[in-house]
C-alpha cells in the first residue's frame, strides 16, 4: 500500500530563512506523481508544487522547489527566503495511480517568525 | 487555474437534522469528484470517490447510509450527512483532478449542535 510520511509535526523559521519540509513515501508503482499543498488558517488547500516519478529535473515554482531523492524515497519541499505568510499547514501528498486517490501525509505546521 | 467551489462554506445544524453540501467544477468537467473530511489539527481523510452517473465508493470505515453521495452531472457533486450527529461536526472539503493537479474547493465547516 502507498503511504507518505511526514516526520516534522511543526517548524519554525525565521524570516527571509530557507526552510526544509521533509517527505518520505512508499509505494511499489513506478509511476507515481508527487504533491505538496498548502493549507492557511482559512482552510483552503493551495497546490504548490508537483514532481512526477520520471521527472528527471528537480520541479522548482519560484520561492518553493522540491528535492526528490527517488533512491530515498523522499520529496521534500524547500522554501526560499521565507515570508510571514507562509505559516500554515504543509501537506505532502501522493496520486494513487489507478483510482487517482491522492494520499496525504499528516502535515507540518510552519510558523515564521520575523 | 481550474476553479471548484463549495456550497455553503459553513452550516450549524441540530442533531438529527439532515444536510446537503455541494461541490461544483465551474470551468471543466469532472467525472470523478473526491470527498474529504478533516478534523481540527488533523490532516485530509479521504472519505469517498464520487463517480458520475454511477455509485460513490466509499472507504472502509465510512458509513454510505449517513454519508449520502449523489454525483448527478460532470460539474456537481453533493455530500449528505443524514441525521447529523455533534461528532460529525468536522470540516468537509471536495475535489477533482483537472489533467494533473488535483483542485480543491473552499471546504465547508459543519457544526451539529
Amino acid at each position: 500500500a502507498q503511504k507518505i510520511t511526514q516526520t516534522q509535526p511543526g517548524m519554525f523559521v525565521q524570516e527571509k530563512e530557507a526552510v526544509t519540509l521533509d517527505c518520505t513515501y512508499d509505494t511499489s508503482d513506478p509511476s507515481y506523481g508527487l504533491f505538496w499543498y498548502k493549507q492557511p488558517s482559512s482552510g483552503e488547500m493551495i497546490f504548490l508544487i508537483y514532481q512526477g516519478s520520471y521527472d528527471q529535473q528537480n520541479a522548482t515554482e519560484g520561492r518553493y522547489s522540491l528535492n526528490f531523492q527517488k533512491a530515498r524515497k523522499s520529496a521534500n519541499l524547500v522554501i526560499s527566503a521565507s515570508q510571514l505568510g507562509d505559516s500554515a499547514m504543509y501537506f505532502c501528498a501522493m496520486r494513487e495511480w489507478g483510482t487517482d486517490k491522492l494520499i496525504f501525509g499528516t502535515g507540518t505546521r510552519l510558523q515564521v517568525f520575523p | 487555474g481550474a476553479v471548484v467551489s463549495q456550497h455553503p462554506s459553513w452550516v450549524i445544524c441540530k442533531s438529527g437534522t439532515s444536510v446537503k453540501i455541494e461541490c461544483r467544477s465551474l470551468d471543466f468537467q469532472a467525472t470523478t469528484m473526491f470527498w474529504y473530511r478533516q478534523f481540527p489539527k488533523q490532516s485530509l481523510m479521504l472519505m469517498a470517490t464520487s463517480n458520475e452517473g454511477s455509485k460513490a465508493t466509499y472507504e472502509q470505515g465510512v458509513e454510505k447510509d449517513k454519508f449520502l453521495i449523489n454525483h448527478a452531472s460532470l460539474t456537481l457533486s453533493t455530500l449528505t450527512v443524514t441525521s447529523a450527529h455533534p461528532e460529525d461536526s468536522s470540516f468537509y472539503i471536495c475535489s477533482a483532478w483537472n489533467r494533473y493537479e488535483q483542485y480543491f474547493g473552499p471546504g465547508t465547516r459543519l457544526t451539529v449542535t
